[in-house]
């Protein structure tokens, strides 16, 4: 099984609402990553989980919550939004976080997230 | 952070054609990998290029690595309409593991 899922595939929430995303993977991948994108913009890092231990953490605001209850399933929570959040949120894995010389990521589809 | 810069921002050719795509950056690097985007979708791995390495392929697909430029080309030959997509490059740094997109190159084939 080389595939990352993700759900939901759209998410629409206020600005006063707490959801969740979440991304899976069964390939026996120990990092796994948070990226967020914009309309024609590359896709920009948020967090890094290793072995299950947050990272990296590229300055994201704390609206925004990642969690990894396990090695193959990582979470964002969101919580209290901006407009501006809106953004297509896509979750990744790789076969490790260590000096590797091949990291190939494998991405799931994606999250269309729309704040009102 | 270590970001490649794309050129061109977008290119338009027609079926059958070759594609050319070019990534800077600015440090040292690991590896270099090229991903594609179709629109609002996940990105797909294509290719990885180690720092030692100078021309690799994989199907239509070539790319060139030059460490002393910090460049490397993508080139897609014989363009099918199913290559339309963005194409990003991610140079990964000798200091870290992790990597992050270049700007990206909007690639447009016309049957």
């Amino acid at each position: 099984d080389t595939e990352v899922t993700q759900t939901p595939k759209h998410l629409v929430m206020g600005m006063t609402n707490k959801k969740s995303l979440k991304c899976e993977q069964h390939m026996g991948h120990r990092a796994m990553y948070w990226y967020k994108q914009k309309a024609k913009k590359p896709p920009e890092l948020m967090f890094v989980y290793s072995y299950e231990k947050l990272s990296i953490n590229e300055s994201v605001p704390s609206r925004f919550s990642p969690e990894c209850p396990n090695s193959s399933l990582l979470n964002l929570h969101l919580h209290a939004l901006q407009p501006e959040d809106s953004a297509l949120y896509l979750c990744a894995s790789s076969q490790g976080f260590v000096r590797l010389p091949y990291n190939e990521q494998f991405f799931g589809p994606g999250t269309r997230l729309t704040v009102l | 952070s270590q970001q490649g810069e794309e050129d061109p921002q977008a290119l338009s050719i027609q079926e059958g054609e070759n594609a050319t795509m070019n990534c800077s950056y600015k440090t040292s690097i690991n590896n270099l990998q090229w991903y594609r985007q179709n629109s609002g979708r996940g990105l797909v791995h294509l290719i990885l290029i180690r720092s030692n390495e100078r021309e690799k392929h994989s199907g239509r697909l070539r790319v060139t690595l030059d460490t002393s430029k910090k460049s490397s080309s993508l080139l897609i030959t014989a363009s099918r309409a199913a290559d339309t997509a963005s194409y990003f490059c991610a140079p990964t740094a000798v200091t870290g593991n992790q990597f992050y997109f270049g700007t990206g190159t909007s690639l447009t084939v016309i049957p």
